[in-house]
């Protein structure tokens, strides 16, 4: 994704349901994308990745999914809870590359309504 | 887990005055660190790849006569913002990479305010 970032959208769930929050990339030669949280005043926290040899990555709560025929990339939690309330950003590189360069999408705000 | 800290985690200053922020990798060394910059509802941008022992690489429309960065050990980077203005206010985000697993852990980030 671009790192625009001009507009920050807004996707508000109500608490227990799923979210799934979703990050265009622009870079075919991508191969690697991290999803990244980051908490207000705080730093991004890595949440998980997945290379480009996939499209399916679980972890505890959240999946992540990988389409490269449309280079699309989601992100989605399980059973949401008030402590998800973050701006989740994706974040592409080429792996490994001279600099380990990592390109961050706009975000997306998650609101968890309790 | 790799820790990363960053110093101060917020600072004011008047404008025209420099400020320096310091990056550490706390129990991994890292050849690398990357220095990012926040504005506000927006996304983290790239500023610049520090590299141990060499000149840093800034990134198009970043000035490096004003963001001053030293890497000069394996486990600290600094960014010095020179005659700070008040549209350098921002978020400054740190990360470094583990030169043994290139993983890349961010720090906390610096709040920089300037009046």
């Amino acid at each position: 994704g671009e790192s625009v970032g001009l507009h920050l959208p807004t996707l508000s769930v109500q608490e227990g349901d799923n979210s799934i929050i979703n990050c265009a990339y622009s870079n075919s030669a991508s191969d690697y994308f991290i999803w990244y949280k980051q908490e207000s005043g705080k730093g991004p926290q890595f949440i998980i990745d997945i290379r480009s040899n996939m499209d399916k990555r679980q972890g505890q709560r959240v999946t992540v999914l990988l389409n490269k025929t449309v280079k699309h990339l989601s992100l989605q939690i399980a059973a949401t809870q008030p402590g998800d309330s973050a701006v989740y950003f994706c974040a592409e590189n080429i792996f490994p590359n001279a600099g380990n360069m990592l390109t961050f999408g706009g975000g997306t705000r998650l609101m968890v309504k309790p | 887990g790799a820790v990363v800290s960053q110093h101060p985690s917020w600072v004011i200053c008047k404008s025209g005055t420099s400020v320096k922020i310091e990056c550490r990798s706390l129990d991994f060394q890292a050849t690398t660190m990357f220095w990012y910059r926040q504005f506000p509802k927006q996304s983290l941008m790239l500023m610049a790849t520090s590299n141990e022992g060499s000149k840093a690489t800034y990134e198009q429309g970043v000035e490096k006569d004003k963001f001053l960065i030293n890497h000069a050990s394996l486990t600290l980077s600094t960014l010095t913002v020179t005659s700070a203005h008040p549209e350098d206010s921002s978020f400054y985000i740190c990360s470094a990479m583990d030169m043994s697993s290139h993983e890349q852990y961010f720090g906390p980030g610096t709040r920089l305010t300037v009046t």
